[in-house]
């Protein structure tokens, strides 16, 4: 089955403790994304990757780290974790930069006091 | 600066009656749009899309239009039943001039369907 996978799904953790949140897809995309939402802000991109080892910023990556060693795994680094980043986040892959659908993961809720 | 918005965060509709979701958008570079579905615990899954070179597209209840005048899309769910109860996100992408194919999106509106 195609799919997007998100571990942990829920974390509750305490600022400055380093976290990692690990994505992988099964479907051997190029293209994987991290997203978070928020109430009354939508989905806002954190950072994207079109290949292995090619990652840049998206629209709010202020706090966050990625890495892309291999196609299939894109984890979500956060170093010194605050209470604004507490947030459902999404990772999301496609196929290739033109294509259309996007597959999301489960999503994490990651509270942070 | 909210590119892509979703000006009504929620919609109540009967089942069996139509469900319009409107979304407006202010980047005339945008050339592409979607619609994304989200159930609660889920992650958002593809619903429909649009070119900006037509004006609609039509995928069994659920039909896109696109006023590229008005800078506004708006989805129909005719007839509406209760397990389209869910968070509809609408996005938007510069698919051919952009570089990186980046979804914007907007706020979401909760649509719920009574029986």
């Amino acid at each position: 089955e195609a799919q997007v996978t998100q571990n942990p799904r829920y974390l509750i953790t305490v600022t400055g403790k380093k976290l990692t949140v690990t994505c992988s897809q099964n479907m051997n995309h190029e293209y994987m994304s991290w997203y978070r939402q928020d109430p009354g802000l939508g989905l806002r991109q954190i950072y994207y990757s079109m290949n292995v080892e090619v990652t840049d910023k998206g629209d709010v990556p202020e706090g966050y780290k990625v890495s892309r060693k291999e196609k299939r795994n894109f984890p979500l680094i956060l170093e010194s974790p605050s209470p604004n980043q507490t947030s459902l986040y999404f990772c999301a892959s496609r196929s290739g930069v033109r294509t259309d659908t996007q597959y999301f993961g489960p999503g994490t809720r990651l509270t942070v006091l | 600066d909210q590119q892509v918005k979703q000006n009504s965060p929620s919609l109540s509709v009967q089942e069996g009656r139509i469900s319009i979701l409107n979304c407006d958008y202010t980047n005339s570079m945008f050339d592409y749009f979607l619609w994304y579905k989200k159930y609660p615990a889920e992650g958002p899954t593809f619903l429909i899309s649009i070119s900006s070179i037509k004006d609609k597209n039509e995928d069994g209840r659920f039909t896109v239009f696109l006023n590229k005048s008005a800078k506004h899309l708006s989805l129909h769910i005719v007839p509406s039943q209760p397990g389209d109860s869910a968070v509809y996100f609408c996005a938007a992408s510069e698919r051919y001039g952009g570089a990186t194919n980046k979804l914007i999106f907007g706020t979401g509106t909760l649509l719920a369907v009574q029986p």
